[in-house]
């Protein structure tokens, strides 16, 4: 167990819609990571938080929005979703900067788009 | 962008054999890291290796970096069953910003009993 909790596990959802993907990270982790993994693409950066203020972005569409709250738990939003949408978003937590130290993986949340 | 580079892409041995695998990055770097999914599974960290170091083991894994060549390679001896999973090789981003890590597409490795 990592200590990072995603939820929720699975999602089906229609085209057009919009979800809600949450993080909590492991205690005293400052830094939470969102990624994404699918078969065609890898595992692709979104967006990292660090104590509550956006820290990097990388792949990330304009239909996606992400935000860490001052408990440091961090949810993404997937807007207009389409059949290319539907991976796997994983989260993950550090102590600090993910480029010097590990990063603690969640399960990740699997969204299928219909 | 994708930082390191798997090779090979499959791999598929029988249980006791070794298993090697192969990562090669663009930019240097300071630290290069090696995680391990299992099928549908959550990444777990296995090891970091510093830019100053060459060689580093961890049980049965060893890691060796060559920053000249800008590659490094995962070592799992004595393979069992339970090794069968995706290794993806790891680096620090540094093209226009820090504190995250780009993962290559992955080995996905196949342990027989």
């Amino acid at each position: 167990d990592s200590g990072v909790t995603q939820t929720p596990k699975h999602l089906i959802t229609a085209t057009g819609q919009r979800v809600t993907l949450r993080c909590s990270p492991r205690s005293g982790d400052l830094s939470v990571y969102w990624y994404q993994q699918s078969l065609d693409q890898g595992l692709q950066f979104l967006i990292q938080y660090y104590n509550g203020e956006e820290r990097a972005k990388g792949n990330i569409l304009e239909r996606f929005s992400a935000q860490q709250f001052p408990d440091l738990h961090s949810e993404l939003n997937l807007s207009s979703l389409e059949l290319g949408d539907s991976a796997l978003y994983f989260c993950a937590s550090s102590v600090g900067w993910g480029d010097t130290g590990e990063l603690f993986f969640g399960e990740g949340s699997r969204l299928t788009v219909l | 962008s994708q930082q390191g580079e798997e090779d090979p892409q499959a791999l598929s041995i029988q249980e006791g054999e070794n298993a090697t695998m192969n990562c090669s990055y663009k930019t240097s770097i300071n630290n290069l890291q090696w995680y391990r999914q299992n099928s549908g599974r959550g990444l777990v960290h296995l090891i970091l290796i510093r830019s100053n170091e060459r060689e580093k083991h961890s049980g049965r894994l060893r890691v060796t970096l060559d920053t000249s060549k800008k590659s490094s390679s995962l070592l799992i001896t004595a393979s069992r069953a339970a090794d069968t999973a995706s290794y993806f090789c790891a680096t620090p981003n540094y093209g226009g910003s820090q504190g995250n890590l780009i993962f290559g597409k992955g080995t996905k490795l196949s342990v027989k009993p």
